[in-house]
């Protein structure tokens, strides 16, 4: 089996850009989609990206996915960010076996 | 659009059976549409993966889980289950019934039930 790595935290100002990686262990970032969720506290995880890159309807434009096969990872940027994007993400994964998901980052907007 | 709602006890003591039922509203769990399946977290530490399971009954597991876990379709009620034996204190936490996009998070899951808190004390 794999493992995500993410950040264990990440902080910058309100208006800024931030970006969180998600680093594949082993096994192609590009051979599986990869999904990320934001999980404000006490509220049950919301999916922002899916298949990499895609967001749902509701999420704003801000949000937007990536992935880098030379650094075998994705990343979930945030643009313009307001407070409320204060929350904990977490990137997903799976291969024939398994659903993993990466040990989240918690995202202070301050 | 679907909308789940997790329920069972809130405290199961150790070496029992965590009993957990997802009731399922806005859809039939017997379309061929949907996987549906469970993710708990731990207090403060993220998400894992327990299972899931398709409308013909077939069954995925996370091979960390899978000596002790069954999940089950009760189509005549729209509800399916978790039943996760032995349990420990490390299964405490909060367990959430999810819609499966396309089967093993392959889509991500989507819709999340609110979740419920499980604790296992003696």
């Amino acid at each position: 089996n794999f493992m995500l790595t993410q950040p264990h935290s990440v902080s910058e100002s309100p208006g800024k850009t931030v970006t969180i990686s998600c680093t594949r262990s082993s096994g192609s970032i590009a051979s599986n989609y990869v999904q990320w969720y934001q999980q404000r506290p006490g509220s049950s995880p919301t999916t922002v990206i899916y298949e990499d890159n895609q967001r749902p309807s509701g999420v704003p434009d801000r949000f937007s996915g990536s992935i880098d096969s030379s650094s075998n990872s994705a990343s979930l940027t945030i643009s313009g960010l307001k407070t409320e994007d204060e929350a904990d993400y977490y990137c997903q994964s799976y291969d024939s076996s398994s659903v993993v998901f990466g040990g989240g980052t918690k995202l202070t907007v301050l | 659009q679907l909308q789940l709602q997790e329920s069972g006890p809130g405290l199961v003591k150790p070496s029992e059976t965590l009993s957990l039922t997802c009731t399922v509203s806005g859809g039939s769990i017997s379309s061929s549409r949907y996987y549906l399946g469970w993710i708990r977290q731990p207090p403060g530490k993220g998400l894992e993966w327990i299972g899931t399971i398709y409308y013909s009954g077939s069954t995925y597991y996370n091979p960390s889980l899978k000596s002790r876990v069954t999940i089950s379709l009760d189509t005549s009620k729209n509800q399916f289950s978790l039943k996760l034996s032995s349990v420990t204190a490390a299964d405490t936490a909060v367990y959430y019934c999810v819609g499966d996009m396309g089967g093993f998070g392959e889509l991500g899951f989507d819709p999340w039930g609110q979740g419920t808190r499980v604790t296992v004390s003696s």
